[in-house]
């Protein structure tokens, strides 16, 4: 299994407080992502990081911020929470491979929003 | 816009039997196709893929193929086991460094 972990796994929080969520990795991957999975939408695509503090958004980025001052962390932050952020949250992360472009997936948090 | 489909939210097969999942995408950039198998409660996991310079991919039990004419795949799970009740997701990428995935299958086998 690929070294990736997620904290916290569970979290409720209220309308309007910060939230931050982490992921750790030790496989020395570049590439790390931030995937929300809501019924009916399968993965969205957050925001992505390609290496330390090189971040891009991703589909569904309204709200939310990220940062990676290191390799192994990458962190998820909403701002301000709203109900609409009630989700299961994933990390990926993804090697450079040439030909193969897999993402291997952390174990999720399940964030809600009262 | 949704550009890669998974038109069967679920699926019912018996143990033993077939199944089939469809994938249909729509931008004719995508050129890497992947599975991904997820069970409750846990983060999805890698299946197997398939690049477009193929049609056919096979991994013990499971079989991918591509019909780039019609942007259009399917995982093939033969013989089905109990084991395999999970939902699965298709993914697409024709940058590389980001996928775009379906909104997933749930299959159930049935004993």
């Amino acid at each position: 299994d690929a070294g990736i972990t997620q904290s916290p796994r569970h979290k409720v929080t209220e309308t309007g407080t910060p939230v931050t969520l982490r992921c750790h990795q030790t496989e020395n991957h570049r590439y790390m992502y931030w995937y929300r999975q809501d019924p009916g939408h399968g993965l969205r695509l957050i925001h992505y990081s390609y290496g330390v503090k090189d971040t891009d958004k991703g589909e569904v980025s309204d709200g939310y911020s990220v940062s990676r001052s290191k390799t192994e962390d990458f962190l998820l932050t909403l701002e301000s929470a709203t109900s609409s952020q009630t989700s299961v949250y994933f990390c990926a992360i993804m090697g450079i491979k040439t030909g193969s472009y897999e993402q291997y997936f952390g174990p999720g948090t399940r964030l809600t929003v009262t | 816009d949704q550009q890669v489909k998974q038109n069967s939210p679920s699926l019912s097969v018996q143990e033993g039997r077939i199944s089939i999942l469809n994938c249909d995408y729509t931008n004719s950039m995508f050129d890497y196709f992947l599975w991904y198998k997820k069970y409750p409660a846990e983060g999805p996991t890698f299946l197997i893929s398939i690049s477009s310079i193929k049609d056919k991919n096979e991994d013990g039990r499971f079989t991918v193929f591509l019909n780039k004419s019609a942007k259009h795949l399917s995982l093939h799970i033969v013989p089905s086991q109990p084991g395999d009740s999970a939902v699965y997701f298709c993914a697409a990428t024709g940058t590389a460094s980001k996928l775009t995935f379906g909104t997933g299958t749930r299959l159930q086998v049935t004993l």
